[in-house]
């Protein structure tokens, strides 16, 4: 089976760096994802790793370490409009997509 | 770009009742998927397929069907809803990249 572990709550300042972390347990491990959720809105894209090593997208950054099944996002220069629930997900062969149970991130002024 | 659109966003049932879930993609991706999200639960996949033709079950198939007839359409079908369906359903499909484009979720509430 998977599993994926990660905080349910993170609170952090406006203009701040903030990590969420991510460890999983799943056989036949093809690549780590992460989606960001406005309350009431649709899962949107952040990034992808399927090799080890960090991947950089403007403000967000994520990592992936295979051989310790972790990996975590960085949100840098925080912003109101981050305030947001944020997934990982582990992709199952390529073909499935398993999502933790999320991290709700409150950014404070 | 319409990207991926589910039909109803909302709806009611009574228990016993049927009903299913339209999602229809203008991306050409092969692969589609359904997913419910329940508070505190995150994202658990119901059912997906890699292809016209083909379905295959996720971690929480049992009371539900899907049919792929058309690449563009993946249908979720509910034969007689319980109160423990109701939640939000989410369909999405994936790009070749592996990205996961999603529809705006049907909200379904079961009497």
């Amino acid at each position: 089976g998977q599993s994926l572990e990660q905080p349910s709550e993170v609170t952090a300042v406006e203009g701040a760096i903030v990590q969420i972390n991510c460890t999983y347990q799943t056989s036949g491990f093809y690549g780590l994802s992460w989606y960001q959720q406005h309350d009431g809105g649709a899962p949107t894209f952040l990034s992808y790793n399927a090799l080890d090593g960090l991947e950089e997208t403007g403000r967000f950054s994520s990592f992936l370490s295979r051989s310790d099944s972790y990996g975590y996002l960085l949100l840098q220069e925080l912003q109101m409009k981050d305030s947001a629930s944020y997934f990982c997900a582990v992709s199952f062969t390529g073909n499935q997509f398993y999502f933790g149970t999320g991290t709700s991130l409150t950014v404070i002024p | 770009n319409a990207g991926v659109t589910q039909t109803p966003k909302f709806r009611v049932l009574k228990t016993g009742q049927s009903m299913t879930l339209l999602c229809a993609q203008d991306m050409n991706h092969e692969y589609m998927y359904w997913y419910r999200q329940d508070p505190g639960m995150g994202l658990r996949l119901i059912h997906y397929s890699v292809g016209e033709g083909t379905t295959a079950k996720g971690e929480v198939p049992d009371g539900y069907n899907v049919s792929r007839l058309k690449k563009q359409n993946f249908l979720l079908g509910l034969e007689s809803a319980a109160p423990s369906q109701t939640s939000v359903y989410f369909c999405a499909s994936r790009s070749y990249t592996g990205e996961l484009f999603f529809g705006e979720g049907s909200r379904l509430t079961v009497l």
